[in-house]
C-alpha cells in the first residue's frame, strides 16, 4: 500500500531536548516537504527536498533541521525545542516523473508535538 | 517566492447549495493547482487538481476553474452535503520547475447545515 509514515503521532517534550520526528514513503517519490500546521495560519512549509541530498527552506525553517540521505527518508530534526514550536507537524511526498501525472502531494498522519 | 491567498476563512451554507472558495497566487511561473481536504483529526487529501494548460475541471459535484491572466482559481462545491464540511486548502507550485513545492493557502472552513 502506498503511503507516507510519520513518526511517532504524539510527542510531549520539554524545552531544549533535541528529538527526531520520523518520515519515510514507500512510493519512490522524488519531492518530500514538511509543514506545520496552526490555528488561522493553514499549511506552513518548513523545508523541502527534491531528491537525495538536496534540501531548501520553507517559509518558517527557524529552528528546524532535515536531512535526506535516502530517498525514502526524510527526518525532521528540533535540536532544542521551545514552546512556540508547540504544532501539528505533516510530512509530504510527491512523484517528479510526471507533470500529467502522479502529481498528487500525498501526507502523512500527522505528529502532534507539545513542547512544555 | 509563491504567496497563495484564499478567501473566505471559514464558509457556512445549508445543505444543497454551492460553495465557492477563491485563491489567489503571486507567482506568474506556478502552473499546478490542487484543492486538499482535511476532516477534522485527519490529514490532507487530494479532492481535485488543475494544471496551468486548462481553463477548468470538473468531478461530480466539484469543479475548480483557473483564471492565469488573473492569477486566481477557485473551487466550487455543488449540492453540498454535511459530509463536504471540513477544511480546504488551495496549493500553487512550479511543478517540475527549481522548486517542487507546494504552497498552500491559509484555509476556509466550510460547514454544511442539514
Amino acid at each position: 500500500e502506498a503511503q507516507v509514515t510519520q513518526n511517532p503521532r504524539y510527542l510531549i517534550t520539554v524545552t531544549g531536548k533535541k528529538l527526531t520526528v520520523t518520515c519515510s514513503q514507500n512510493m519512490n517519490h522524488e519531492y518530500m516537504s514538511w509543514y506545520r500546521q496552526d490555528p488561522g495560519l493553514g499549511l506552513r512549509q518548513i523545508y523541502y527536498s527534491m531528491n537525495v541530498e538536496v534540501t531548501d527552506k520553507g517559509d518558517v525553517p527557524e529552528g528546524y533541521k532535515v536531512s535526506r540521505k535516502e530517498k525514502r527518508n526524510f527526518p525532521l530534526i528540533l535540536e532544542s525545542p521551545s514552546p512556540n514550536q508547540t504544532s501539528l507537524y505533516f510530512c509530504a511526498s510527491s512523484s517528479r516523473q510526471a507533470f500529467f501525472v502522479n502529481t498528487e502531494a500525498f501526507f502523512g498522519q500527522g505528529t502532534r508535538l507539545t513542547v512544555v | 517566492g509563491e504567496n497563495v491567498e484564499q478567501h473566505p476563512s471559514t464558509l457556512s451554507v445549508q445543505e444543497g447549495d454551492s460553495a465557492v472558495i477563491k485563491c489567489t497566487y503571486s507567482d506568474s511561473a506556478s502552473n499546478y493547482f490542487p484543492w486538499y481536504k482535511q476532516e477534522l483529526g485527519k490529514r490532507p487529501q487530494l479532492i481535485i487538481d488543475i494544471r496551468s494548460n486548462v481553463g477548468e475541471k470538473k468531478d461530480q459535484r466539484i469543479a475548480v476553474t483557473l483564471n492565469k491572466t488573473a492569477k486566481h482559481f477557485s473551487l466550487h462545491i455543488t449540492e453540498t452535503q454535511p459530509e463536504d464540511s471540513a477544511v480546504y486548502f488551495c496549493a500553487a507550485s512550479n511543478y517540475g520547475g527549481s522548486q517542487g513545492n507546494l504552497i498552500f493557502g491559509k484555509g476556509t472552513k466550510l460547514s454544511v447545515k442539514p
